[in-house]
């Protein structure tokens, strides 16, 4: 079974450039997030998709970052202007949805991330 | 606040000793998921194990335990046997319900340092 697959792995912009990254979720996942994880810190979550819809993007600076997920599948995140403080990892995880909360709960799995350094 | 808290940014141990690593949760749903991840150094989040709000025996995964309290809200991991590789950041993280759809957030991490 294919993982979540992510690209680029590594991207160094300037400040005020922009930048976009691609996920493509394990075959079959409704649900997609993007975490940012600066590091020495944990993952927090950027936003969430429910097939092509957004079910949380309370954490996502929308002055600046925008995501979209057509067709439910594949998904993007962008960033336009970056700032030296967007330079983090930025991970992509999938993961499938239960028909019913009575059901096991089934694990997020991770892309390898892509690594933004912003100079 | 934090949904997720994890009180120890580091913990030192000895090879093959065991070791626990502290989370403890905030939510008011009844039905919540718990899952513990690593991280190594390459980066990747590998998941570990799950436990269910109303599993009502501790989940375990060959060297890896959940010790969950809920009363207590706590969802501690324990190591046993612990060896070199298991040198890693872990991470605590609960998926809640949140407007109709699930949402999993994450603690701040544990770096755990095996010593041989």
């Amino acid at each position: 079974e294919a993982g979540v697959a992510q690209s680029p792995r590594y991207k160094i912009i300037e400040k005020r450039q922009s930048v976009a990254f691609w996920c493509n979720p394990i075959s079959g996942h409704a649900t997609l997030y993007w975490y940012q994880q600066i590091l020495g810190q944990g993952p927090k979550l950027l936003i969430q998709f429910q097939n092509n819809g957004v079910v949380d993007d309370s954490q996502l600076p929308k002055d600046r970052f925008s995501a979209e997920r057509l067709k439910g599948v594949d998904s993007t995140l962008k960033i336009q202007p970056a700032k030296l403080e967007d330079s983090a990892v930025y991970l992509c995880a999938s993961s499938f949805t239960q028909p019913s909360p009575q059901l096991r709960d089934t694990e997020a799995f991770f892309g390898q991330g892509t690594r933004l350094t912003v100079v | 606040a934090q949904k997720i808290t994890q009180t120890q940014p580091g913990m030192f141990v000895q090879e093959k000793e065991a070791v626990t690593l502290d989370c403890t949760y905030d939510t008011s749903d009844q039905s919540y998921g718990l899952f513990w991840y690593k991280q190594p150094s390459s980066g990747e989040m590998i998941f570990l194990i799950y436990q269910g709000s109303y599993d009502e025996q501790n989940a375990t995964e060959g060297r890896y335990s959940l010790n969950f309290q809920k009363a207590r809200k706590s969802a501690n991991l324990v190591i046993s046997a612990s060896q070199l590789g298991d040198s890693a950041m872990y991470f605590c993280a609960m998926r809640e319900i949140f407007q109709g759809a699930q949402k999993l957030v994450f603690g701040q991490g544990t770096r755990l340092t095996i010593n041989p």
